[in-house]
């Protein structure tokens, strides 16, 4: 299996709304990212898991709430997002962290009325 | 603040010709990876450089790092429809993949 894998693929929530995006990798990589792309620009950084701890934060509002649960799974919980945070979340994992590629999803494109 | 740019932004050219990708960087990196993204799709890993002097070619595209320059450059040798897409490279300088991407080149191929 060398796939990162996102759920879902499409979702359309409200400003009060509570939702989660979730990635799931069973490559035994160690690192997992979240990364948020607009429209026809570069993805941005979001969060760094290294061995299920969180090692990075790019300074992101707390509306977004990243998880690990075990090292072939994260999470991104939502709530109270506003219209400007529509886009495409993409995940990527990549093996120890480090001079390696990072493998990504197909992302969860995510609009917020 | 690290800046990553890309030039050019956008690129159509003639199926069978060549050319080449510019990415130049702000600050110190000697690792630095190029991604391609077909439009709605995901990033797929094109090259990984991992030192100055790096070279690597897959079919017709050729990358390359200069980090003295802090320079990377994508060639693209007789350019065919199906390299259509939008190139991005992106720099590591945490050394943790925790990659900053460049501004990204379009590139249409005109057959």
């Amino acid at each position: 299996d060398t796939e990162v894998t996102q759920t879902p693929k499409h979702l359309v929530m409200g400003m009060t709304n509570k939702k989660s995006l979730k990635c799931e990798q069973h490559m035994g990589h160690r690192a997992m990212y979240w990364y948020k792309q607009k429209a026809k620009k570069p993805p941005e950084l979001m969060f760094v898991y290294s061995y299920e701890k969180l090692s990075i934060n790019e300074s992101v509002p707390s509306r977004f709430s990243p998880e690990c649960p075990n090292s072939s799974l994260l999470n991104l919980h939502l709530h109270a997002l506003q219209p400007e945070d529509s886009a495409l979340y993409l995940c990527a994992s990549s093996p120890r962290g480090w001079d390696t590629e990072a493998f990504f999803g197909q992302g969860t494109r995510l609009t917020v009325v | 603040e690290l800046k990553v740019e890309q030039n050019p932004l956008f690129l159509s050219m003639q199926e069978g010709k060549n050319y080449t990708i510019y990415c130049n960087y702000s600050t110190t990196s000697d690792r630095l990876y190029w991604y391609r993204q077909d439009p709605g799709k995901s990033l797929e890993s094109l090259f990984v450089l991992l030192s100055n002097g790096a070279v690597k070619q897959e079919g017709r595209l050729m990358a390359s790092l200069d980090t003295k320059a802090r320079l990377s450059t994508l060639h693209i040798t007789a350019a065919v429809h199906d390299l259509s897409a939008t190139y991005f490279c992106a720099v590591d300088i945490r050394l943790g993949n925790q990659f900053y991407f460049g501004t990204g080149t379009s590139l249409t191929v005109i057959p």
